[in-house]
């Protein structure tokens, strides 16, 4: 079935860097998606992937993705206090128009 | 930089009573959608909504759930009698284009979180 999994948290000291990892299991999925979400906020759309790309990058962001593996990871360069939220995972279900198969969210703390 | 809004930001409603989220999309968005979460659970697709009609939905959204955009600029969702597990935070989003076509994510609003008791 379909099931994207992350780990709940993650606890980083500011200026380091945070890696968050994710797996899915839809091998059709075109679009990989990264969100976050501030306290009170709702889902902000962090960066994106396409399906048939390993690597992108945007400015202190950086997505990986191994195919083969399903696994999905965001770097975060620099970690600030700013940073501190819950970051979803989320794939396009292949063959739907808009539906999102989102991960539980890994929580990200950062410390000074 | 634009928003969808939803109102209210938080709604307490008896088991077995109405509730209309309300939701208000981007502007020159065409695509609309409804996601819930429930406390501690994933976010879930519940609906998507094009040309003023339902295009997908989930196993969720059964006959207890529709949706509406009664006029030029809001966009609902109703639950005609709710259950105590429909307490969730409900998230509306938009977005100009389907995402089979180009993709431009979503945007999603602050949601409503309804409590059922």
């Amino acid at each position: 079935g379909e099931d994207v999994e992350q780990s709940l948290f993650l606890s980083v000291r500011e200026g380091d860097s945070s890696v968050i990892n994710c797996t899915y299991t839809d091998s059709s999925s075109t679009y990989l998606y990264w969100y976050k979400q501030e306290p009170g906020a709702g889902l902000q759309l962090l960066t994106y992937i396409f399906s048939n790309m390993d690597m992108k990058q945007d400015q202190r962001l950086t997505v990986l993705l191994n195919k083969k593996d399903k696994h999905l990871s965001l770097r975060i360069a620099d970690t600030q206090t700013g940073d501190s939220a819950i970051y979803f995972c989320a794939e396009k279900k292949g063959g739907s128009q808009g539906n999102l198969i989102f991960g539980k969210g890994t929580k990200l703390s950062v410390k000074p | 930089e634009p928003e969808v809004t939803q109102t209210p930001s938080h709604q307490v409603t008896q088991m077995g009573q109405e509730v209309i989220l309300r939701c208000v999309p981007i502007s020159n968005h065409l695509y609309f959608y409804w996601y819930r979460q429930i406390l501690g659970q994933k976010v879930e697709f519940l609906v998507s909504f094009y040309n003023n009609e339902i295009s997908e939905k989930s196993e969720i959204f059964d006959d207890q759930f529709s949706v509406e955009r009664p006029d030029g600029s809001n966009f609902t969702l109703k639950i005609r009698s709710t259950k105590l597990e429909d307490s969730a935070m409900y998230f509306c989003a938009s977005s100009r284009d389907a995402l089979t076509k180009l993709n431009y994510g979503y945007t999603f609003g602050s949601g409503t979180r309804l409590t059922v008791v």
